[in-house]
């Protein structure tokens, strides 16, 4: 089975908080893709990072950080030092080699409260 | 380029009346993928384009939905009949190339109300 489980359904923290994000995912293709995307509430699906399979660095962007741990097959997000405009829900997606086509989870809905 | 682009944003429309969107993709891609999206989840997968073919269409979709994409560059989403439980953002996604590696871009999506 191919698939990708985000347990959090909402997560509310306050600004300047750091806050991690779950994703577990299952595949049984060697090579694959994982991707995290962000949903503001005007719909967009914004796309934030990709990983690929045989790539476990951890990456840092700013205050975005994913670790990316293949032992546990799972790929978090951590923002550091929140802010109000992070709120928006967050995607995690698996693109395995053997199909076309990105699983998705379900989503958090991370809210900041300043 | 200035992204995927669908139109109309928003449709309002009464329940048996047919529908259809529009997606513009980047124009060096040649996947296009439509989905459906419902409050409080993921994107559902619609139907694939790798150019012009459509090479995939989900299973759980009826009869009523048809998409096309008849030059390899813009498609549309066609439902018939609509029905309540047709309510969504039907969100349309390009990728470059064609293997797995490559990031969707996606459209700001069109919200469609039945009522």
């Amino acid at each position: 089975a191919q698939k990708v489980t985000q347990a959090q359904t909402e997560i509310s923290v306050v600004e300047k908080e750091d806050v991690t994000l779950d994703c577990v995912y299952e595949t049984r293709d060697t090579t694959y893709y994982l991707f995290w995307y962000k949903q503001p509430p005007s719909g967009e699906l914004v796309f934030l990072i990709r990983r690929n399979s045989f790539d476990e660095q951890n990456e840092i962007s700013g205050r975005y950080s994913w670790n990316f741990q293949k032992s546990t097959s799972s790929f978090n997000f951590t923002i550091t030092a929140s802010q109000v405009v992070d709120s928006a829900v967050y995607f995690c997606a698996l693109s395995p080699r053997s199909n076309y086509q990105l699983i998705w989870g379900a989503g958090t809905k991370l809210i900041i409260k300043p | 380029d200035t992204g995927v682009s669908q139109d109309p944003r928003h449709k309002i429309t009464k329940r048996g009346q047919n529908v259809t969107f529009r997606c513009d993709p980047i124009s060096e891609h040649n996947r296009l993928y439509w989905y459906r999206q419902t409050l409080g989840q993921g994107p559902e997968f619609l139907t694939y384009f790798q150019n012009e073919a459509q090479l995939e269409k989900s299973r759980l979709l009826s009869d009523r939905f048809s998409a096309e994409r008849p030059k390899g560059s813009f498609s549309t989403l066609e439902i018939q009949r609509t029905e309540q439980g047709d309510s969504a953002m039907y969100l349309c996604a390009s990728r470059e190339g064609a293997g797995s590696s490559t990031e969707a871009f996606f459209g700001q999506g069109t919200r469609l109300t039945v009522v």
